[in-house]
């Protein structure tokens, strides 16, 4: 079974500055898919970025990029000129690729992000 | 807004009862997942239905029952309910072999 681990609890980062939230995982398949979803206070889960396994580059989505180290398989989030609003809960997900129509995901145990002024 | 829809946005019952949560998933989307979410279990896959079946089942209790219409809306049925069970309860939906996206969620209160 796979799974997916967040060993930072808690971050905290100034307005304007740039943080980086970590993941690692752990599966024994070649494809996949990762995710970063961000749950606000309002505790909707918004789908913030997703990273391809077979796909070599990193994905970028506005001021939000990640660092996906397959070997390690590491999957980390940058978030550049942190904004108030992205104060939130963010969790690392991860879906196996090849399983025809059954696709859950597996979450790690997230990350809570301050953003100070 | 996702497009999935949830209802109702908060429940609160007593121990001992069933419950009925309901889900809308996004227009065209054949897939619904059940997810819990609770302090002590974090996020947890409960189930999967693609297109009316049972495609996928995760850590769902036996007290715990789903099915998906032809309509392709999801209830989930919890009964004899404990105070263990409560938590926020998401329903997300997906086409095939994409993303998933979720509803409001509901938050189960078991008193």
């Amino acid at each position: 079974a796979q799974t997916v681990t967040q060993s930072q609890p808690e971050m905290s980062v100034q307005e304007a500055e740039t943080v980086t939230l970590s993941c690692t995982y752990d599966t024994s398949e070649s494809d996949y898919y990762l995710f970063w979803y961000k749950q606000p206070p309002s505790r909707q889960m918004i789908l913030v970025i997703r990273q391809e396994a077979y796909k070599q580059q990193n994905a970028t989505e506005n001021r939000f990029s990640v660092n996906f180290q397959k070997a390690a398989k590491s999957f980390s989030l940058k978030i550049s000129d942190s904004q108030l609003g992205d104060a939130a809960m963010y969790f690392c997900a991860y879906r196996s690729y090849n399983t025809g129509t059954a696709s859950k995901l597996t979450f790690g145990t997230g990350t809570r992000l301050q953003v100070t002024l | 807004d996702s497009g999935v829809t949830q209802t109702p946005k908060h429940l609160i019952t007593a121990t001992g009862q069933r419950v009925t949560l309901r889900c809308s998933p996004r227009s065209g989307d054949l897939s619904v997942y059940w997810y819990q979410q609770s302090l002590d279990q974090g996020l947890q896959f409960l189930i999967q239905y693609y297109n009316g079946e049972e495609r996928a089942k995760g850590n769902i209790l036996e007290r715990f029952s789903a099915q998906q219409f032809p309509d392709l809306h999801s209830e989930l049925n919890l009964s004899s309910l404990e105070l263990g069970d409560s938590a926020l309860y998401f329903c997300a939906s997906s086409s095939s072999n994409s993303e998933q996206f979720f509803g409001p969620g509901t938050r189960l209160t078991v008193l």
